[in-house]
């Protein structure tokens, strides 16, 4: 099976901006989680997204949103990039079902905001 | 909100030493516990995890964790490390029926040849 994949890879944008993410799920996987990962906060959950719809939410600001496509395909959108944005995002896949459901994760997107 | 500790935030060691990572959580109900590593340049992935049975649960390359339900802690142990463990350690714990887990802040192991 292919992994989780995450375009672009790298991404440089100024303050003020928006920027889309893409993630690619493991095919039959319907749960999408997106992450920000900081070398002083580890991984901080954004959202999860399971048949289209929104499922668990995280404590980051509304400028964080995402998406996901009947195909499981999902997108996370920040806008008006702030500095402390700057991160790895990563996006992790799985069936959805429970409680004891491996997360799989993509390499993720650098983002460096200027 | 539950929520997991990692003390160990930096571990360096020689090769054939022993390794003890800790990890507690706080959360007195039912959980589902896991280790991932992500090694330099790599995806994260699963060492192993844990939900019923038998505590002590055994992972992909001679790692093994215990879960000691009291102390609330899934400590990660490998009796002899070697060079290629050299990566960054997350626990996470799974509490109270939540399908997404919440991650500690990692423990970064250095492993010298």
């Amino acid at each position: 099976k292919a992994g989780v994949t995450q375009t672009p890879r790298y991404l440089i944008k100024t303050r003020g901006q928006q920027v889309t993410l893409s993630c690619s799920p493991i095919s039959g996987h319907r749960s999408v989680s997106w992450y920000q990962q900081t070398p002083g906060q580890g991984l901080q959950f954004l959202f999860e997204y399971f048949s289209e719809t929104q499922r668990n939410k995280g404590n980051f600001p509304g400028r964080f949103s995402g998406r996901q496509f009947s195909n499981s395909r999902s997108e996370m959108n920040v806008s008006t990039l702030e500095l402390g944005d700057s991160a790895l995002y990563l996006c992790a896949s799985s069936a959805g079902t429970g409680g004891t459901d491996t997360q799989y994760f993509g390499p993720g997107t650098r983002l460096t905001v200027l | 909100a539950q929520s997991v500790s990692q003390h160990n935030h930096h571990v360096i060691l020689s090769e054939a030493a022993s390794l003890e990572l800790g990890c507690n959580y706080s959360y007195g109900g039912t959980v589902n516990l896991f280790w991932y590593v992500q090694y330099p340049g790599q995806h994260l992935q699963l060492l192993l995890k844990y939900f019923s049975g038998d505590p002590l649960v055994k992972g992909i390359k001679g790692f093994e964790a215990e879960f000691i339900k009291s102390k609330f802690s899934f400590n990660l142990r490998k009796p002899s490390v070697q060079w290629s463990d050299t990566a960054e350690y997350f626990c996470a714990v799974n509490a109270g029926g939540s399908y997404i887990p919440t991650f500690g802040r990692g423990t970064s192991l250095i492993v010298h040849p």
